[in-house]
């Protein structure tokens, strides 16, 4: 089957901790996308990347930092620096010829 | 800049009724696209509807539908015949380059049996 995979679920982390975000695509897209979402608010962009190492932040992309070494993963790191990381993350992925964007099942990130 | 506004936190819905959603947006381009998006308790998103703005035609899926008015930059989602299936939060979503998605804050809808 083809989708986007998001690992894992639920990550509980201390504060003070860098954590990485899984985010794997086998729908052979080129454009792939990480989002915030937070209680009562839409989803905001962090980082883009449209190839293979190449990326571009996002309206929030301070404290955060990613790589696209692979065309199929697109992981999302939360440094220490980021000073409200507890929220849903999610990521999506989008082929060039069509706008929409396809999205993986969430990570759910607490810190404390 | 772009932005969406949904004016309906919540809203519900007896089963087999119609209900509407609404989303207005802000911007000054001519070429954009607009998507519903529904995201059930799961939290999965879900592509419910697009909408592209060159084309006049309401989109429509099923039991899903739009209202799009360019003029009053307005994009409401009509949901036939509401299913329990349908119990969940809706997104509007304004598409202006192929990479600048901006959302709306969300309806959350709930079917009533």
């Amino acid at each position: 089957d083809g989708g986007i995979t998001q690992s894992p679920k639920y990550l509980f982390r201390k504060e003070g901790q860098n954590v990485t975000l899984s985010c794997e695509q086998n729908l052979n897209h080129d454009a792939m996308y990480w989002y915030r979402q937070d209680p009562g608010q839409g989803l905001r962009l962090i980082y883009y990347s449209q190839i293979v190492n190449d990326f571009q932040k996002g309206d929030i992309a301070e404290g955060y930092s990613v790589s696209r070494e692979k065309k199929e993963s697109f992981p999302l790191t939360v440094t220490s620096a980021q000073k409200n990381p507890t929220a849903f993350y999610l990521c999506a992925s989008r082929e060039t010829a069509f706008r929409e964007q396809y999205f993986g099942p969430g990570t759910r990130l607490t810190v404390t | 800049a772009q932005t969406v506004t949904q004016s309906q936190p919540e809203m519900s819905v007896q089963e087999a009724e119609t209900v509407t959603l609404s989303c207005t947006y802000d911007t000054s381009e001519n070429n954009y696209y607009l998507f519903w998006y529904k995201q059930p308790p799961s939290r999965q998103m879900i592509l419910v509807i697009r909408q592209e703005a060159y084309k006049q035609q309401n989109a429509t899926e099923n039991r899903f539908s739009v209202n799009f008015q360019k003029a009053a930059k307005s994009f409401s989602l009509k949901i036939s015949d509401s299913q329990l299936g349908d119990t969940a939060m809706y997104f509007c979503a304004f598409l202006y380059n192929n990479n600048d998605m901006r959302f709306g804050a969300g309806t959350r809808l709930t079917v009533k049996p």
